[in-house]
């Protein structure tokens, strides 16, 4: 059965703090591990990564896919409040039609 | 630029009662997803489609029927509501080995 778990389910920061959130993925056929940023309201995405090693960037959040270890890591430098949301991360695999096996979410709040 | 369009976002149903939800994009994306998010439990597929006139279940199927006669459109029915299907209901939309583009959710409560 495919599993995702991510890691810590909750995190609590100071703007300006740099953060590491992570996830653990078995997943049948993998092909890819997704990022996504929810805000009370639709989860939107942040990163897909296929290839082991190879950082995405965008602005101050980092990721990158260890598919030897099954592991891959966000990292978010310089939080700031706007950065608090509930952060999932998905594995999508050949089977199931390509749908995403959601993680429980990592809830981070950033306190000014 | 809609993207993924679910109606309705919100709605009270009493145990029993049907309804459906509806779910459009205008990506013309292959796959679509619903899923249903309840607290502490994260996301979880229901049913999936990988083409119009197919689907298929996915985690949590039980209680729900799915049709996909446009490719467009993605409908979820619940026949007989329960109270165990209070939840937020997300649908979304993506190219095969794509990223997934989400509604805005459904906020359903049976009481």
């Amino acid at each position: 059965e495919d599993k995702v778990v991510q890691s810590p389910l909750s995190l609590v920061v100071h703007e300006g703090d740099t953060v590491t959130l992570n996830c653990s993925y078995e997943v049948t056929n993998f092909r890819s591990l997704l990022w996504y940023k929810q805000e009370k309201k639709a989860p939107t995405f942040l990163f897909m990564l296929t290839s082991s090693g190879i950082e995405k960037k965008s602005g101050r959040l980092s990721s990158i896919l260890d598919k030897k270890e099954l592991f891959s890591i966000l990292n978010i430098t310089a939080t700031q409040t706007g950065d608090s949301a509930v952060y999932l991360c998905a594995g999508a695999g050949q089977n199931s039609g390509y749908a995403l096996n959601f993680g429980k979410g990592t809830s981070l709040l950033v306190t000014p | 630029n809609a993207g993924v369009t679910q109606t309705p976002k919100f709605r009270v149903l009493k145990t029993g009662q049907s309804m459906t939800l509806l779910c459009a994009q205008d990506m013309n994306h292959e796959y679509m997803y619903w899923y249903r998010q309840d607290p502490g439990m994260g996301l979880r597929l229901i049913h999936y489609s990988v083409g119009e006139g197919t689907t298929a279940k996915g985690e949590v199927p039980d209680g729900y029927n799915v049709s996909r006669l446009k490719k467009q459109n993605f409908l979820l029915g619940l026949e007989s509501a329960a109270p165990s299907q209070t939840s937020v209901y997300f649908c979304a939309s993506s190219i095969p080995s794509g990223e997934a583009f989400f509604g805005q959710g459904t906020r359903l409560t049976v009481v």
